[in-house]
């Protein structure tokens, strides 16, 4: 148990749709990274935040957007959902804000778009 | 953009015998590190090596960065069953501190 819990576990919705993934980030943790897991895209980096505000932008689509409340939690907003949004979506935290520090991933949310 | 590439994208070995990964990057790293993902399971971080030439070990694991810090290695010594799994190098761009993924390397255990 990494001690980053992600809700919910599994979701499954339609496509045009909206969904909203939450994090909570290890106790003490400052960043939160968000990432999708497919299986023909690997691993791929979406966004992080540190201590609320946006510090790295990876892949992430313009329909796809997150934020990082005051109590450190975290959440992936997806919209106009389409099938190849179907993924694994996992968030990390770490103690500082760095790219390049130790993250610690949380059990991810399957999403499946039909 | 930066690219970060594993080879072999599969392996699979006999119980006891050796297992290695590799890792490209068409850019220089500031470090990089190295991720094991269980089938089911979420990436847990192994090693995090930062300088040119670095070697660090694990028990039977051995991680080895690069002299032009653009590639680096995984090696397992006498495999077991425990090291199923998915091994992911994480490379952090020097200069743009971009970090990428590879491309994942499965391992699979004949029992």
């Amino acid at each position: 148990d990494s001690g980053v819990t992600q809700t919910p576990k599994h979701l499954i919705t339609a496509t045009g749709q909206r969904v909203t993934l939450r994090c909570s980030p290890r106790s003490g943790d400052l960043s939160v990274y968000w990432y999708q897991q497919s299986l023909d895209q690997g691993l791929q980096f979406l966004i992080q935040y540190y201590n609320g505000e946006e510090r790295a932008k990876g892949n992430i689509l313009e329909r796809f957007s997150a934020q990082q409340f005051p109590d450190l939690h975290s959440e992936l907003n997806l919209s106009s959902l389409e099938l190849g949004d179907s993924a694994l979506y996992f968030c990390a935290s770490s103690a500082r804000q760095g790219l390049g520090e130790t993250q610690y991933f949380g059990p991810g949310t399957r999403l499946l778009v039909l | 953009g930066q690219q970060v590439m594993q080879i072999p994208q599969y392996q699979h070995v006999q119980e006891g015998e050796d297992f290695t990964t590799y890792c490209n990057s068409s850019t220089t790293l500031s470090n990089i590190q190295w991720y094991k993902q269980r089938p089911g399971g979420h990436p847990v971080f192994l090693i995090q090596l930062v300088k040119s030439g670095e070697v660090k070990k694990q028990k039977r694991l051995t991680f080895q960065f690069g002299e032009a810090k653009k590639n680096s290695s995984l090696h397992i010594t006498a495999t077991q069953t425990t090291d199923v799994g998915t091994y992911f190098c994480a490379g952090l761009n020097f200069g743009n501190e971009k970090l990428t993924f590879g491309t994942g390397t499965r391992l699979t255990i004949i029992p």
